[in-house]
């Protein structure tokens, strides 16, 4: 089965920085998708970026990048200009070529200091 | 921007009861699922609802759960017999195709107290 773990329970990054947030996945598949979601205290997940594997290159969204790195099984986080609104809890999630199920790594909580 | 919703945000049964928790998935969605997390832990699947039956489930999803479609708009898991185990954030999401690149919108979560 496909593991998704994130080893930073917590983070803090002061406001107008950059921070990066990591996660790291197993599986044997070639193809497949991941995803981070944002979970602020209001609890609904938000998607932040999405990444395919085929893709080489790195996702952005504005000031939310990826560093994703095939061969390490690595898929980190960088946010970038830190800002108060960004303080939640970050799911880094893995999906497979097929099947419907997302698989969460146990989630990182991003304070910002302001 | 279109939401999932659930209801209720704060469910409290007594174990060995029977509980429902509902959802109205965003209204152009067609792929539908439940996750639950237990606190301190990671967001787990349950089940994944196409065209009026399940099209995956987890080795969590066994009989004590089911889920439903009764009309248009919602889509609901029952869990029978609860347990003190079955505490758990439960988190319903809907997506718009099956493609693995397809987001899934989650909903706020029903938290479920078993006393």
């Amino acid at each position: 089965a496909q593991t998704v773990t994130q080893s930073q329970p917590e983070m803090s990054v002061q406001e107008a920085e950059t921070v990066t947030l990591s996660c790291t996945y197993d599986t044997s598949e070639s193809d497949y998708y991941l995803f981070w979601y944002k979970q602020p205290p209001s609890r609904q997940m938000i998607l932040v970026i999405r990444q395919e594997a085929y893709k080489q290159q790195n996702a952005t969204e504005n000031r939310f990048s990826v560093n994703f790195q095939k061969a390490a099984k690595s898929f980190s986080l960088k946010i970038s200009d830190s800002q108060l609104g960004d303080a939640a809890m970050y799911f880094c999630a893995y999906r497979g070529n097929t099947g419907n199920q997302f698989y969460f790594g146990t989630g990182t909580s991003l304070t910002v200091i302001p | 921007e279109p939401e999932v919703t659930q209801t209720p945000s704060h469910q409290v049964t007594q174990m060995g009861q029977e509980v429902i928790l509902r959802c109205v998935p965003i209204s152009n969605h067609l792929y539908f699922y439940w996750y639950r997390q237990i606190l301190g832990q990671k967001v787990e699947f349950l089940v994944s609802f196409y065209n009026n039956e399940i099209s995956e489930k987890s080795e969590i999803f066994d009989d004590q759960f089911s889920v439903e479609r009764p009309d248009g708009s919602n889509f609901t898991l029952k869990i029978r017999s609860t347990k003190l185990e079955d505490s758990a954030m439960y988190f319903c999401a809907s997506s718009a195709g099956q493609g693995s690149f397809q987001p899934q919108h989650f909903g706020d979560g029903t938290r479920l107290s078993i006393l």
